[in-house]
């Protein structure tokens, strides 16, 4: 199985600041990374597919890049609706694994 | 719009069973391949199984396998996972997901159920 380690495991920040969520891959996805974005007590969110992928309806101050096994989710301005866990994930091969997530809490 | 509604949970002993199903509306439910994602409380997401369209390609976990059987019924638009012989270790809040369609082959999950609390306890 691929292992997918996200870092940090949480952190603290503040309206507007920039974000960068890194995801590491046990070994080569070839871009095959999908983001998503859990509130309490809700369902994940949908949030960018291939690595960079922006799925629609999903603000322009998340973005993604990454190859090879190493990935990141950027958050340009932070605002108070993005104060959540995040995970990424894997869809390379079988079976689709998730890293353990990152919280974001308000500073 | 599209949306995925799963029922059944509850709580059960272990050894026991239990039927989760995951009702699609909004889409073409007989189009796309479906999956099952659990949670444990305060814990991260773990994929559990996966089925095509047409129920010839099935998937699991090594978690599950042996336990749990994935099924779908496009007829009703439903998606099931039939649980046996259940542990503690099984509680979770249990997705259902769907996959978006683009390619062949492992894709992400773009569409989420609410969830359906299983918890296993004596």
């Amino acid at each position: 199985d691929i292992q997918m380690t996200q870092s940090p495991s949480s952190l603290s920040a503040s309206v507007g600041d920039r974000v960068t969520i890194t995801c590491r891959a046990s070994q080569g996805i070839t871009n095959s990374l999908a983001w998503y974005q859990q509130k309490p007590g809700r369902a994940p969110k949908f949030l960018l597919s291939a690595a960079s992928r922006l799925e629609r309806g999903v603000p322009s101050r998340f973005s993604g890049s990454g190859l090879g096994t190493d990935y990141t989710l950027t958050i340009s301005s932070l605002q108070p609706e993005d104060f959540a866990t995040y995970y990424c994930q894997q869809y390379y091969s079988e079976p689709p694994t998730f890293g353990q997530g990152t919280k974001v809490e308000i500073k | 719009e599209v949306e995925l509604v799963e029922s059944g949970g509850g709580l059960v002993q272990p050894g026991g069973s239990l039927r989760l199903s995951c009702e699609g509306a909004g889409f073409i439910f007989r189009n796309y391949d479906m999956n099952w994602v659990r949670q444990a409380p305060g814990k991260g997401l773990e994929w559990v199984a996966a089925i095509n369209t047409g129920s010839n390609y099935i998937y699991y976990a090594d978690s599950v396998r042996g336990r749990f059987t994935i099924s779908r019924d496009n007829s009703k638009k439903t998606l099931y996972l039939q649980m046996n012989s259940l542990r503690a270790e099984d509680t979770a809040i249990y997705y259902c997901a769907k996959e978006p369609g683009y390619i062949n082959g492992w894709e992400p999950f773009d569409v989420w159920g609410q969830g359906t609390m299983v918890t296993v306890s004596s």
